[in-house]
């Protein structure tokens, strides 16, 4: 069973829309996360939710809006799309301190494409 | 603020060693990480250090952390074809209070050679 899913895989969509990437983990983990990474490469976070609670907002445009309805999931919501928001985003989760494991466990990652 | 260093590539033959280095700033950084990026694939966790220890080892990897100058070292034992991806160096405030978030570099394209 997969630990950590996002869905879509692929989205391709035009620039004005808005949309949705959904996150599950199964793991029982008390906190999620929303990366972002472009087209160099480069991982940024952008949120982190625990226990549905919003902890870190990273200098992210307000078009970004997490939601959270349980502890397994934690979807991402963007609103009116541009050519810059391309890139693939990462979901991720990890146990509770103190847990023993310090280890963020990553999803498959959405490639998001604006046309 | 947090900033975490890596050379953008490295090339080795296969069979050798290779050594991906990072460097942090952050001197309150609990927890650092290697992550393994293979073209178009996610983010897998090759292992972790905490900030109290000075080397770790597990079968092919070694990391080594020096926390006086702030470095971190992987070190891959007999390159092979399949270690062909970017390497990813992290850190993270993980202190038990709450979700920090990982800090990562920019990634160390390993290019194997034949």
């Amino acid at each position: 069973d997969t630990a950590v899913s996002q869905t879509p895989k692929y989205l391709v969509t035009q620039m004005g829309n808005d949309k949705s990437i959904k996150c599950e983990q199964n793991l029982g983990h008390d906190t999620m996360y929303w990366y972002k990474q472009d087209s160099k490469k480069f991982l940024k976070i952008m949120f982190s939710y625990n226990n549905k609670e919003l902890i870190i907002n990273e200098t992210v445009p307000n078009r970004f809006s997490p939601k959270s309805p349980d502890k397994a999931h934690l979807n991402l919501h963007i609103n009116s799309l541009e050519l810059g928001d391309s890139a693939v985003y990462f979901c991720a989760s990890s146990p509770p301190p103190g847990a023993g494991a310090y280890e963020q466990y990553f999803g498959p990652g959405t490639r998001l494409t604006v046309t | 603020g947090e900033d975490v260093e890596q050379s953008l590539f490295l090339s080795v033959r296969e069979g050798d060693s290779s050594v991906i280095n990072c460097t942090y700033t952050d001197s309150s950084s609990t927890y650092l990480y290697w992550y393994k990026q293979e073209p178009g694939a996610g983010l897998q966790l090759l292992t972790y250090i905490f900030s109290n220890m000075d080397m770790k080892q597990d079968q092919r990897l070694t990391v080594l952390l020096n926390k006086k100058d702030k470095h971190l070292s992987l070190r891959i034992a007999d390159t092979q074809t399949g270690d062909s991806a970017i390497y990813f160096c992290a850190e993270s405030m993980y202190s038990g209070g709450g979700a920090d978030g990982l800090t990562f570099g920019k990634g160390t394209h390993l290019i194997i050679q034949p």
